[in-house]
């Protein structure tokens, strides 16, 4: 069984540029959360998505927005990056909600 | 508010020397959920085990196991006899409950344990 799969792995940006990252969860699970994570701040939840609807949010500004096609696959964007937008930005799905299989996320670094 | 602390950032031990991750919780829910996720260098969380606020029981898996103590907030991992492959990141996370019973997938982190493990 395919895990979760996340492109593009490792990515440069500069300062008010945007992005957008994918995800491909495992096949039949139809909930895809994603995390920040930094040195600084560790794993922060951002959102998560079920069945093409936002279920949850964290506490991130509104530069970082999401979506989720009706083949379960996820995308988020940042847009106007930040210096502080570096980080790698991890993708889960889930089945059930109780166990979360993640991804090898994706590295972005802002210049 | 939700919290997880883990209060060792690294740890360093020789194989075949068992080890214990400590992590401590605060919330104010009455049902809640408790997880260990592993971060090899190659960078995906690997879960390893998920616990409900109304089991205390511990558990064993292999050469891993966890002691969940409600009256000290504390949810504790051993590894018995490491292995150099168990070199790793380690993060203790909480969640609430939510529909149905499920454990929601807005994680709290601890900021993790750095184990390495040499031969």
């Amino acid at each position: 069984k395919a895990g979760v799969t996340q492109t593009p792995r490792y990515l440069i940006k500069t300062r008010g540029q945007q992005v957008t990252l994918s995800c491909s969860p495992i096949s039949g699970h139809r909930s895809v959360s994603w995390y920040q994570q930094t040195p600084g701040q560790g794993l922060q939840f951002l959102f998560e998505y079920f069945s093409e609807t936002q279920r949850n949010k964290g506490n991130f500004p509104g530069r970082f927005s999401g979506r989720q096609f009706s083949n379960s696959r996820s995308e988020m964007n940042v847009s106007t990056l930040e210096l502080g937008d570096s980080a790698l930005y991890l993708c889960a799905s889930s089945y059930n909600t109780g166990e979360l299989f993640f991804g090898e996320g994706s590295r972005l670094t802002v210049l | 508010a939700q919290k997880v602390t883990q209060a060792q950032t690294e740890i360093s031990v020789v194989e075949k020397e068992d080890v214990t991750l400590d992590c401590v919780y605060e919330t104010r829910d009455t049902t809640y959920y408790l997880f260990w996720y592993k971060q090899p260098p190659s960078g995906e969380l690997v879960f390893l085990i998920r616990r409900n606020s109304f089991d205390e029981q511990n558990e064993i898996s292999g050469r891993y196991s966890w002691n969940f103590q409600k009256s000290t907030s504390s949810f504790n991992f051993t590894i018995t006899a490491s292995q150099v492959v168990d070199s790793a990141v380690y993060f203790c996370a909480l969640s609430e409950r939510v529909e149905f019973n499920q454990a929601g997938t807005a994680l709290i982190f601890g900021k993790g344990t750095t184990l390495s493990v040499s031969s």
